[in-house]
């Protein structure tokens, strides 16, 4: 298997445009995880699915931030608009279960 | 409220001593532990875990061990090698009914 897919690897916007992030599971994970890491907040959870649905989003940090999940194999986070303090490295995690999960190399996002 | 504490960002040990990494958690209902390495560039990927039955779990050069009372745990690296040298992230969860929490990871450069 190839892993987690994350593309792209890197994004370099400008404030007030739209950024999709995009994330390809394991084949056979039922749950998703997005997580955004910063040197001051380290790794947060943003939202994770199971079963291709929300279960919390609570770590989604504003209105301008969703993600959705269309199907098994394939997961979006949008940002709209971006904002500086959006630049971030965003992983994508699946797994079997909520503990033992596998990351993608993540998205390293700048917006100027 | 950050309830999975890794208070040293950074640690310098010298190759073939031995590492260890430290990390705090308040949630008492956390039961089950894990240790994750992330290289530069990479997603984190999975090192060790330990269940709160358990005060020990060795796995090669890698020793996890778990004080429930004093609510820590620590990883253990012997003999520490210059591949060992990447960020350790520490990660808490309360029998799976709840996502990772994760800590903000300690720096390990192991200097030849």
């Amino acid at each position: 298997d190839a892993g987690v897919i994350q593309s792209p690897r890197h994004e370099v916007t400008e404030m007030g445009q739209e950024v999709t992030l995009r994330c390809k599971p394991i084949s056979g994970h039922d749950y998703l995880f997005w997580y955004r890491q910063t040197m001051m907040r380290g790794l947060e959870l943003l939202i994770y699915f199971n079963n291709n649905v929300p279960i919390d989003d609570s770590g989604m940090p504003e209105d301008r931030f969703s993600a959705k999940m269309p199907n098994a194999s394939f997961s979006t986070l949008k940002i709209q608009p971006s904002e500086p303090r959006d630049s971030a490295v965003y992983f994508c995690a699946s797994s079997f279960n909520v503990e033992t999960q596998y990351f993608g190399p993540g998205t390293r996002l700048l917006v100027l | 409220d950050q309830q999975v504490k890794q208070n040293s960002p950074s640690l310098s040990v010298q190759e073939g001593r031995i590492s260890i990494l430290n990390c705090d958690y308040t949630n008492s209902m956390f039961d089950y532990f894990l240790w994750y390495k992330k290289y530069p560039a990479e997603g984190p990927t999975f090192l060790i875990s330990i269940s709160s039955i358990k005060d020990k779990n060795e796995d090669g050069r890698f020793t996890v061990f778990l004080n429930k009372s004093a609510k820590h745990l620590s990883l253990h690296i012997v003999p520490s090698q210059p591949g060992d040298s990447a960020v350790y992230f520490c990660a808490a969860t309360d029998s799976g009914n709840t996502p990772l929490v994760f800590g903000k990871g300690t720096r390990l450069s192991v200097i030849a």
